[in-house]
C-alpha cells in the first residue's frame, strides 16, 4: 500500500518557468490537499479538494493552480515560477467529512532561481 | 478561514522532563484538532488527535487537552526521550475541510 505519492522529489526551476507537481493516493480518500512548508511558518494550505470535481482556495493560493483529475490524483501547477515559491511542497489526503487522520506524501523540494 | 497560533516555537527539555505545547484557534466551528510530528527530512505523521466532544485524550506518554470555551488545546509529553526530538504541529479543521496548521514547535530533548 503506497499511501500518498508525490513526484518529483526535487526540482530546480528558473524564474518564469512552469511546472506541475503530481500527487496520487491509493486510499480511496475524497479529500486532498496541497501545503507548502517554509522555515518558521509551518504548513500553509495552498488549495484543497473535498471531492472529485471540486477545489477551494486555502491560505496562500496566489501563483498556483490545481486540478483534481480524478479521485486518486490532485496536481499543483506553477504557471510562472518565482523565487518566493521556493519551498517544500506536501500533498495530503484524508477521508472527507470525517475527523480522521490526514496522510502526507514525502514532499517535493522546489528551488526557483 | 481558520487561524491557528502555536507556542513556543522552540522548546528544550532534559530527558525525563515533561514538555507542553499550546495552540489557539479562531473558528468556533472547528471540531477536529490533530497533532503531527515531523522528524528531520520526513513527512508529518499523526501522533494524536482530539474531537470537539472530548476534553482530554491520552495515549501512553502523550496527552492532548481541549478547552472549547477558550479555543485552545495543548499537547503534553511526559517522560521525554531523545527520540521525541522533532518538530510538532497542531492543526484545526471542521470535518477535515480547510485544515490549517500552526507554525510548529521544535522540541529538543537533551540526554
Amino acid at each position: 500500500n503506497a499511501g500518498v505519492t508525490q513526484t518529483p522529489k526535487f526540482q530546480v526551476l528558473k524564474t518564469g518557468q512552469s511546472m506541475t507537481l503530481q500527487c496520487a493516493q491509493d486510499m480511496n480518500h475524497n479529500s486532498m490537499y496541497w501545503y507548502r512548508q517554509d522555515p518558521g511558518m509551518g504548513l500553509r494550505l495552498i488549495y484543497y479538494s473535498a471531492s472529485e470535481g471540486t477545489t477551494d482556495k486555502g491560505e496562500v493560493p496566489n501563483g498556483y493552480n490545481v486540478s483534481r483529475l480524478n479521485k486518486r490524483e490532485f496536481s499543483l501547477r506553477l504557471e510562472s515560477a518565482a523565487p518566493s515559491q521556493t519551498s517544500v511542497y506536501f500533498c495530503a489526503s484524508s477521508e472527507a467529512d470525517r475527523n480522521t487522520e490526514a496522510f502526507f506524501g514525502q514532499g517535493t523540494r522546489l528551488t526557483v532561481v | 478561514g481558520e487561524n491557528v497560533e502555536q507556542h513556543p516555537s522552540t522548546l528544550s527539555v532534559q530527558e525525563g522532563d515533561s514538555a507542553v505545547i499550546k495552540c489557539t484557534y479562531s473558528d468556533s466551528a472547528s471540531n477536529y484538532f490533530p497533532w503531527y510530528k515531523q522528524e528531520l527530512g520526513k513527512r508529518p505523521q499523526l501522533i494524536i488527535d482530539i474531537r470537539s466532544n472530548v476534553g482530554e485524550k491520552k495515549d501512553q506518554r502523550i496527552a492532548v487537552t481541549l478547552n472549547k470555551t477558550a479555543k485552545h488545546f495543548s499537547l503534553h509529553i511526559t517522560e521525554t526521550q531523545p527520540e521525541d526530538s522533532a518538530v510538532y504541529f497542531c492543526a484545526a479543521s471542521f470535518f477535515n475541510n480547510d485544515m490549517r496548521f500552526g507554525a510548529g514547535t521544535r522540541l529538543t530533548v537533551k540526554p
